[in-house]
């Protein structure tokens, strides 16, 4: 069965650091695109980072996360990270790791991690 | 960055309706667009993928049109498993963008 898991969240102050890990089961993990995606509490669906290549040398990332997060991934582990620095209350969200499958959306998604950034 | 506005935000509906929901790209992505189906509480569900492709496993009661800057998600026959909130994704470009999303209501 195709499966992911993420862990690490938790609660962490303002301007503190957090890394998520997004342990992959089930599939050939090295040669699929990678993404997070996030939820803040009673919001929609917000892309923040992905992957998109297997040695993980081409990445990007939505605008209110730039310099501040960095995705990673090792593909001996079958993981997938993210790295979160600087975190600011507006980062409180459940974050979704998912395979993203080129030209067809993200087809496998975790079941998500919690962060919450509060004093 | 390519912005994906959906209307409505909410729609109210009864079993067995025809429901529509639409999603509109600030450009052209051609037919680099999925539709999600989400719960309260768990992880997205991905239904259509290239604007149209239904995803294996999805009921072909779901399906999907558009191209260019227009697109929509229709169910034929609603069944109560899927009142839910539908999200439209774009993926023209590697900075990737969601609709708002559409809460789908019992009437």
């Amino acid at each position: 069965e195709v499966q992911l898991v993420e862990s690490g969240g938790g609660l962490v102050q303002p301007g503190g650091s957090l890394r998520l890990s997004c342990a992959a089961s089930g599939l050939p993990f090295s040669v699929y695109w990678m993404t997070w995606v996030r939820q803040a509490p009673g919001k929609g669906l917000e892309w923040v980072a992905n992957i998109i290549k297997q040695d993980g040398s081409e990445k990007y990332y939505v605008d209110s996360v730039k310099g501040r997060f960095t995705i990673s991934r090792d593909n001996a582990k079958k993981s997938l990270y993210l790295q979160m620095n600087s975190l600011r209350a507006e980062d409180t969200a459940v974050y979704y790791c998912a395979r993203f499958i080129e030209g067809a959306g993200m087809d496998v998604w975790g079941q998500g991690t919690t962060v919450t950034v509060s004093s | 960055d390519i912005q994906m506005t959906q209307s409505p935000s909410t729609l109210s509906a009864s079993v067995g309706d025809r429901v529509t929901i639409t999603c509109r790209a600030s450009q052209s992505i051609s037919t680099s667009l999925a539709w999600y189906q989400q719960k309260p509480g768990k992880a997205p569900k991905l239904l259509i993928y290239k604007a149209s492709s239904l995803e294996s496993g999805v009921p072909s009661r779901f399906s999907g049109s558009g191209s260019g800057t227009e697109f929509t998600l229709t169910i034929s026959g609603l069944l109560p498993d899927d009142f839910a909130t539908y999200y439209c994704q774009q993926y023209k470009s590697y900075s990737w963008t969601f609709g708002q999303g559409t809460k789908v209501e019992i009437k």
